[in-house]
């Protein structure tokens, strides 16, 4: 079945500064890449998706990029801000949502 | 607008007991159901999912069942919990058809002790 390995487990970064979360799945025929932010405590929530005829899509300060022949995808936050602070989760599905299979969550923090 | 609800919020169950977490969706039909399980500080494993009604999909073997007696209801089940039962459930609806992002419940934390 798919696998989805996602790195750093944590992330720290200065205000204003760029994060960058990347992703890798294992599964050729996953045709959907949604990505998932968690605040402590409360319901991931999904933040920007990438389906696998699209190698880039951007969203305000929030971009993902997909490499569909090295199977990598990113998460980049730009001009990033304390609310940023939670968990990111990045997943992958084969049936364009269906039965997703998410990483194991990046940690970050924003110091202000 | 679609909302999905999650009930109990928050468990606390001794070893042993029974468990019967429900979900259910609003605002849409036949739509897809899942249960995740997201343990502290670790990442969301799937436990079952339902294209429909009677249809269950489990894919971790585990000590823990799934129903759905109705369109939109989700019931996640155990007849006797164990320590490694606890962790944060959350519920999850997605459309049929083009596909989408996940809709989480608020979740439910539950404790087994």
């Amino acid at each position: 079945g798919e696998n989805v390995e996602q790195h750093p487990s944590t992330l720290s970064v200065q205000e204003g500064d760029s994060a960058v979360i990347k992703c890798t799945y294992s599964d050729s025929a996953s045709n959907y890449f949604p990505w998932y932010k968690q605040e402590l405590g409360k319901r991931p929530q999904l933040i920007i998706d990438i389906r696998s005829n699209v190698g880039e899509k951007k969203d305000q300060r929030i971009a993902v990029t997909l490499n569909k022949t090295a199977k990598h995808f990113s998460l980049h936050i730009t001009e990033t801000q304390p609310e940023d602070s939670a968990v990111y989760f990045c997943a992958a599905s084969i049936g364009g949502g269906f039965k997703t299979i998410f990483g194991a969550g990046t940690r970050l923090f924003v110091k202000a | 607008s679609q909302t999905i609800h999650q009930w109990p919020a928050t468990l606390v169950q001794p070893v042993g007991s029974p468990l019967s977490l429900e979900c259910t969706v609003e605002g849409t039909s036949n739509p897809n159901l899942y249960w995740y399980r997201q343990a502290a500080g670790r990442g969301l494993q799937l436990l079952f999912y339902s294209v429909g009604i009677g249809q269950i999909s489990s894919e971790v073997p585990q000590n823990l069942s799934a129903s759905r007696p109705q369109d939109r209801q989700f019931i996640l089940s155990s007849k006797k919990l164990l320590l490694s039962d606890s962790g944060f459930y959350l519920c999850a609806w997605t459309g049929r058809g083009a596909g989408g992002g996940y809709t989480f419940g608020s979740g439910t934390r539950l404790t087994v002790v």
